[in-house]
């Protein structure tokens, strides 16, 4: 149990246009969704806290116009790389947190490779 | 400022070797810590937990050890394998700032590399 799922796994863009990456919980539902993005041999680092219905809150330095996330459903949470640059391309990783369980639980994505050229 | 960081980088063991990875954390009002382990191209792999009223806590050839006086964490790997050549984060949960959610601050890994 406890399945997280992205798409795409990758994907390749060019400069300019907008990418959307999915994060799906396959098991169970998540009131909260975490976006992390990852620079090659770096550590996660935090993008947004997606909560269910209301608006994403995101950490300090992330655009959140050029970031775009909605979570329209309990197992279904965005992010949408809007006019995408070759320095944005990363690995972007979602977990999700199950509602109503002990609330520091995250479970992790796959993680989707973008690369913007 | 709160940060989680690692001693090494990276570590290289032979199999069948213990291997220990530590960790320091800056923030002592945290009071959950998680060790993942994450092998190239895929996302974090949860291995172990421990909550700050813990000092140590097993699993299965895994140990973690919590010394709060220092604010040190490591995890222990026991009969080292091939399979186990991977990053391993510590991520500290804390409270986030604006609210009810946990938010996971995760330090810069260390390279684990297995020798056959």
């Amino acid at each position: 149990g406890a399945v997280v799922s992205q798409h795409p796994s990758r994907v390749i863009c060019k400069s300019g246009t907008s990418v959307k990456i999915e994060c799906r919980s396959l098991d169970f539902q998540a009131t909260t969704m975490f976006w992390y993005r990852q620079f090659p041999k770096q550590s996660l680092m935090l993008m947004a806290t997606s909560n269910e219905g209301s608006k994403a809150t995101y950490e300090q330095g992330v655009e959140k116009d050029k970031f775009l996330i909605n979570h329209a459903s309990l197992t279904l949470s965005t992010l949408t790389v809007t006019s995408a640059h070759p320095e944005d391309s990363s690995f972007y990783i979602c977990s999700a947190r199950p509602s109503g369980v002990f609330k520091e639980t995250q479970y992790f994505g796959p993680g989707t490779r973008l690369l913007v050229l | 400022g709160e940060s989680v960081g690692l001693h090494l980088p990276t570590l290289s063991v032979q199999e069948g070797d213990n291997s220990i990875i530590n960790c320091a954390y800056s923030n002592s009002a945290s009071d959950y810590f998680i060790w993942y382990k994450q092998e190239s191209g895929k996302g974090p792999q949860f291995i172990i937990d421990i909550r700050s009223n813990m000092d140590k806590r097993q699993g299965q050839r895994v140990t973690v050890l919590l010394n709060k006086t220092v604010k040190h964490l490591s995890l222990q790997i026991a009969a080292t394998q091939p399979g186990d050549s991977a990053v391993y984060f510590c991520a500290e949960n804390k409270f986030g700032e604006r609210g009810s959610n946990y938010k996971l601050t995760f330090g810069k890994g260390t390279l684990l590399t297995v020798n056959p």
